[in-house]
């Protein structure tokens, strides 16, 4: 099971963090990649970025200049960082663990529950 | 970035009822298909993987098929338990990209 938390309210230009911990299993199990992905109302469903078992990250090119993802291996958790965060970044935040299939084809189960996070003054 | 366009946007039904649901990719993505099921104030839940694989668990009346640009998912018989949003993800290339959505709501 994956389970988001952080900071619900941030202020603009202030920074958003969340953390996702991770139960019942080990956070580095196969082939895998620790991922964040968010909701809004006006754009849907939005990849944010992962950090693959490779230790790899990659980020959306829309996000990359403001955004860190970290992973805290003996804590059993990753991480999200976005610098500089504006109204367009209020969204719900979903922490997910994704698996490649024999493909490289990468696939997100299971997903926490989601946080709402607001960017207002 | 690949545009993944879902259609219907919404889908009145029945229980019973056998429910389609479209996704097309702006460009071929081979089989690199994801299908999800979302509700309200719940985790999304992978029904669907590499276009046509179900995940463990997945009721069987579940199934999803195609390659390349487009692709479907099916219900074969609606139950009260499937009323939801339905999402289609490619992981062709990145950006990793999702399609709108297709609400499947009570008739």
């Amino acid at each position: 099971q994956l389970q988001e938390s952080g900071s619900g309210l941030v202020k603009p230009s202030q920074t958003l963090s969340l953390t996702c911990a991770v139960s019942g299993g080990s956070i580095i199990s196969g082939a895998y990649s620790l991922t964040w992905i968010r909701q809004t109302p006006g754009k849907g469903l939005e990849w944010i970025g992962h950090m693959s078992h490779t230790g790899a990250t990659h980020y959306n090119p829309s996000l990359q200049s403001r955004l860190t993802i970290s992973v805290d291996k003996p804590k059993n958790e990753f991480s999200l960082t976005l610098n500089s965060v504006t109204a367009a970044d209020t969204a719900v935040y979903f922490c997910a663990q994704g698996h490649y299939d024999t493909s490289g084809n990468l696939w997100f189960d299971p997903w926490g529950q989601g946080t709402l996070v607001s960017v207002s003054s | 970035d690949i545009q993944m366009t879902q259609s219907p946007s919404s889908v009145p039904a029945s229980v019973g009822d056998r429910v389609t649901i479209t996704c097309r990719a702006s460009r071929s993505i081979s089989t690199y298909l994801n299908w999800y099921q979302k509700k309200p104030g719940k985790a999304p839940q992978c029904l669907i993987y590499g276009a046509s694989n179900m995940q463990s668990g997945v009721p069987s009346r579940f199934s999803g098929s195609g390659s390349g640009t487009d692709f479907t998912l099916t219900i074969s018989s609606l139950q009260p338990e499937d009323f939801a949003t339905y999402y289609c993800q490619q992981s062709y290339t990145l950006p990793l990209t999702f399609g709108g959505g297709t609400r499947v709501e009570i008739k």
